[in-house]
């Protein structure tokens, strides 16, 4: 069964850090590009980071640009999220997303995890 | 950025009927456009893809619709399970952008 399982969250005040990490299992996570997805409360889905298969064509939302940093290790088969001078909004739950490739740069989001919880509060 | 606008905001429907969810793309997307169902305290599953391509497992009562900047998913005869939120989402440009989403309720 093919599952993606988040973790890392936590509370941090403003201003401060967390590493996200996500660990699939039941598919070669070498082979798929990877995103991570948020929702904060209240609100709908909020894309924020994509990951091609070897790492090295990466983008992210406007929002967060400068601030994280998303990762992968296919050795280790992990993908992570650093997340620094975090905000307030940026509280929310934050979800590891298969990507599937349907048309050369082109990627559907298949599978999800069930998300890790980022709440930043002082 | 592309921004998504699904319409209504909430489908009130009776169990059997047919529910049908409207999403549209500022600009022309082609076909790269994906439908997500959010069942309460779920993660999203992916329904549709490239706006008519059913997924893995997804229930011939789903489908999906249109091009360019129109789409519409499709639920028919729906059952208890299908009460939920429904998000589109395209994947045609970055930043990848969600709808508000659409509540199917009873």
């Amino acid at each position: 069964e093919v599952q993606l399982v988040e973790s890392g969250g936590g509370l941090v005040m403003p201003g401060g850090s967390l590493r996200l990490s996500c660990a699939p299992s039941g598919f070669t996570f070498s082979s798929y590009s990877m995103n991570w997805v948020r929702q904060a409360p209240g609100k709908g889905l909020e894309w924020v980071s994509f990951i091609n298969k070897v790492g090295d064509f990466i983008k992210y939302v406007d929002s967060v640009m400068g601030r994280f940093t998303v990762s992968r290790d296919n050795a280790k088969n992990s993908l992570y999220l650093q997340m620094d001078s975090l905000r307030a909004e940026d509280t929310a739950v934050y979800y590891c997303v298969r990507a599937i490739a349907t048309a050369s740069v082109y990627h559907y989001m298949d599978v999800w995890g069930s998300g890790t919880t980022v709440t930043v509060s002082s | 950025e592309v921004v998504m606008t699904q319409s209504p905001a909430t489908l009130s429907v009776s169990p059997g009927e047919r529910a049908t969810l409207s999403c549209r793309a500022s600009q022309s997307i082609g076909t790269k456009l994906a439908w997500f169902q959010r069942r309460p305290g779920q993660a999203p599953r992916l329904l549709i893809y490239n706006a008519s391509a059913r997924a893995t497992g997804i229930p011939a009562g789903f489908s999906g619709s249109g091009s360019g900047t129109e789409f519409t998913l499709t639920i028919s005869d729906l059952q208890s399970e299908d009460f939920a939120v429904y998000y589109c989402q395209q994947y045609n440009d970055w930043p990848l952008t969600f709808g508000r989403g659409t509540m199917v309720e009873i």
